[in-house]
């Protein structure tokens, strides 16, 4: 069965980077784009971006340019979402999801999700 | 960037009710490009229906999605106690892939 497993919670200070990781298993980790989506307590689901791990090509959403980055090693089968110059205000749950089916954008798999905690 | 707003913001419903959800975009999601997920305290969301219309395998039938252009929703025929969540649509015709701000249907 399709699985998404992510690393473990992080505590940063502002100003440093986190990685979170996202372990795929159960499916061809190259054929399914993975997207990033964030939550802060208590608030609604953001989109952060995409990334095909065949090609490595990623999206980004606007307001992340610059400061994140998606990337695989298609050896372990693991994608990586990599956040900088963290604020407070990316203290949040980060969530891996694989798209449902190749060629489509909706996902239906999601990691457990990774709670990263920004404060000094 | 395509704004999605939902309504209302909170739905107060009894078990065996029917929910009717909202989700409005500020512009045309192309092909009807538009997802609903269901989330529950402490948990990942999970894909109800994509392509406006169309059930996720595994999903029980009184959950339905209808809708086109701008203007989408989801609805819940007889609400089961395990169905009151947070319900979020999702747009993915256009990047960035936005989200609504959500619904939460609680038990009145």
């Amino acid at each position: 069965q399709v699985q998404l497993v992510q690393s473990g919670a992080e505590v940063k200070k502002p100003g440093a980077s986190v990685k979170v990781s996202c372990k795929a298993s159960g499916y061809t980790f190259t054929s399914y784009d993975i997207n990033w989506v964030r939550q802060a307590t208590g608030q609604g689901l953001e989109w952060m971006g995409w990334m095909n791990p065949n090609s490595g090509n990623t999206g980004y959403a606007q307001k992340f340019q610059g400061r994140v980055t998606m990337t695989r090693n298609t050896s372990i089968s693991t994608a990586y979402m990599e956040l900088s110059s963290l604020r407070s205000e990316d203290t949040a749950v980060y969530y891996c999801a694989r798209v449902l089916y190749s060629g489509t954008s909706y996902l239906g798999y999601w990691g457990q999700g990774t709670l990263v905690t920004v404060s000094s | 960037e395509i704004v999605l707003t939902q309504s209302p913001g909170t739905l107060s419903l009894s078990p065996g009710e029917r929910a009717t959800l909202s989700c409005r975009a500020s512009q045309s999601v192309s092909s009807s490009y538009l997802a609903w997920y269901q989330q529950k305290p402490g948990q990942a969301p999970r894909l109800l229906i994509y392509g406006a219309s169309s059930r996720a395998t595994g999903i029980p039938d009184r959950f339905s999605g209808s809708g086109s252009g701008t203007d989408f929703t989801l609805t819940i025929s007889k609400l089961e106690p395990e169905d009151f969540a947070v319900y979020y649509c999702q747009q993915y015709g256009s990047s960035p892939f936005t989200f609504g701000p959500g619904t939460k249907v609680d038990i009145k």
